[in-house]
């Protein structure tokens, strides 16, 4: 199926582990972007990917780590997950202006 | 530094009437809008957008109005569903700058 897809859908962790989140997109899109989702701040900006091998900090890039290896997939990874990391976090890739997201992982750290 | 708000966090209207949904934003380098629709456990879907040169977007029961002097952006839906029922996000960028800024989101609630 074409599109953007997320795994897992729930993930719960424990303080000071390493996880990581998957994505991957169908479209071939250039861009893709990782959000994280917290009530009262809306959506904000982890990182970017311009292409395969480019990436970029966006507004709370701190204590994630990401890799494009493929232009496809765009996974990213909480070296060392902390409670303030407890979230829903969304993949995107970008048409033209609007971007199109996955649905979703919902994170917790205990 | 919230860079884009919305500071109705809902809105609850009667089917048939008008939503109206509001967004304000701070940063005068932005040119392109959008709103996006978010369903629970979903991710968010686009919903309509609006560039800066122009004040006025509409697409079937959905209309964006832009008011640059007051950096203010807003979402008429006419007439509401009760499908309408969601998370609205406002977001904004800049040209040739893919840090897109969302809202806070506001939860409208459409009742039959």
């Amino acid at each position: 199926d074409a599109g953007i897809t997320q795994s897992p859908r729930y993930k719960i962790t424990e303080t000071g582990r390493q996880v990581t989140l998957m994505c991957h997109q169908t479209w071939s899109h250039s861009y893709m972007f990782w959000y994280r989702q917290d009530l009262g701040h809306g959506l904000r900006l982890i990182y970017y990917s311009a292409a395969a091998d480019i990436t970029d900090k966006g507004e709370v890039p701190d204590g994630y780590v990401v890799s494009r290896s493929k232009t496809e997939n765009f996974p990213l990874t909480l070296e060392s997950a902390t409670r303030s990391q407890t979230s829903v976090y969304f993949c995107a890739s970008t048409g033209r202006h609007e971007q199109y997201f996955g649905p979703g992982t919902r994170l917790t750290v205990t | 530094d919230q860079q884009v708000k919305q500071n109705s966090p809902s809105l609850s209207v009667q089917e048939g009437r008008i939503s109206i949904l509001n967004c304000d934003y701070t940063n005068s380098m932005f040119d392109y809008f959008l709103w996006y629709k978010k369903y629970p456990a979903e991710g968010p879907t686009f919903l309509i957008s609006i560039s800066s040169i122009k004040d006025k977007n509409e697409d079937g029961r959905f209309t964006v109005f832009l008011n640059k002097s007051a950096k203010h952006l807003s979402l008429h839906i006419v007439p509401s569903q009760p499908g309408d029922s969601a998370v609205y996000f406002c977001a904004a960028s800049a040209s040739g700058n893919n840090d897109m800024r969302f809202g806070a989101g506001t939860r409208l609630t459409v009742k039959p």
